[in-house]
């Protein structure tokens, strides 16, 4: 069946500019997450969402990042201000349940001029 | 705090050598451990979970152990295709729950 998707692949902005970026998961998955990976890292956690709820966004650095899933399926994370620093990819993940393996998307990479 | 940490961060290997990665976990109460393997440009890719000390998973080449500190990513007789970034992860009642916390990652390349 289809994979997590995640739109766009690339984005491009200008410093202080506002970002949208997509993401689908898998059909029947309850539990959705969001990551930001830099390079030569591992992803780091920003927020996870059972059903329409966000039910820990312990991970999201400031109040410029919000994300919301208000059907339940798919979910939007919102950067205001974009800084040079928000540079990374973002990858989405979802799961069956909360305990159940994540499963990935191929990210948006972000860059901020 | 969980934190994880991967060893070593490079590894060449010449197609056939078997070799083992490295991964070294503290957190408060494990729920799992995971395996991903991820190629440049792409998202993480599931490989294994483990719940308990003493458990083990193969698939193909790959086999994954779990101790009460570490876990190890057993590759046996690689193949090029097998080169990748191999990422652990644990998961733990820590705020919430459900987050995995990852390492940074072993960068494996297999060469002929």
């Amino acid at each position: 069946g289809a994979g997590v998707s995640q739109t766009p692949s690339n984005k491009v902005t200008e410093k202080g500019k506002y970002v949208e970026l997509r993401c689908d998961p898998i059909s029947g998955h309850t539990a959705l997450y969001w990551y930001r990976q830099s390079l030569g890292q591992g992803p780091e956690f920003l927020i996870y969402f059972q059903g329409t709820g966000a039910a820990d966004d312990s991970g999201l650095p400031n109040d410029r990042f919000f994300a919301v899933r208000p059907e339940g399926s798919v979910s939007t994370l919102k950067i205001q201000r974009t800084e040079r620093g928000d540079s990374a990819v973002y990858l989405c993940a979802s799961s069956l349940g909360p305990s159940n393996e994540q499963f990935f998307g191929p990210g948006t990479r972000l860059t901020v001029l | 705090e969980d934190q994880v940490t991967q060893s070593p961060e490079a590894l060449r290997l010449q197609e056939g050598e078997s070799s083992s990665l490295n991964c070294s976990y503290t957190v408060s109460g494990l729920r799992g451990l995971f395996w991903y393997r991820q190629d440049p440009g792409k998202g993480p890719e599931f490989l294994f979970t483990l719940y308990s000390a003493g458990e083990e998973k193969e698939k193909e080449r790959l086999k994954a152990t779990l101790t009460k500190k570490e876990s190890f990513l057993h590759i046996t007789a690689p193949k090029p295709e097998d080169s990748a970034t191999y990422l652990c992860a644990v998961q733990s009642p820590t705020g919430g729950g459900n987050k995995l916390t990852f390492g940074t990652g072993t960068q494996l390349k297999v060469e002929l």
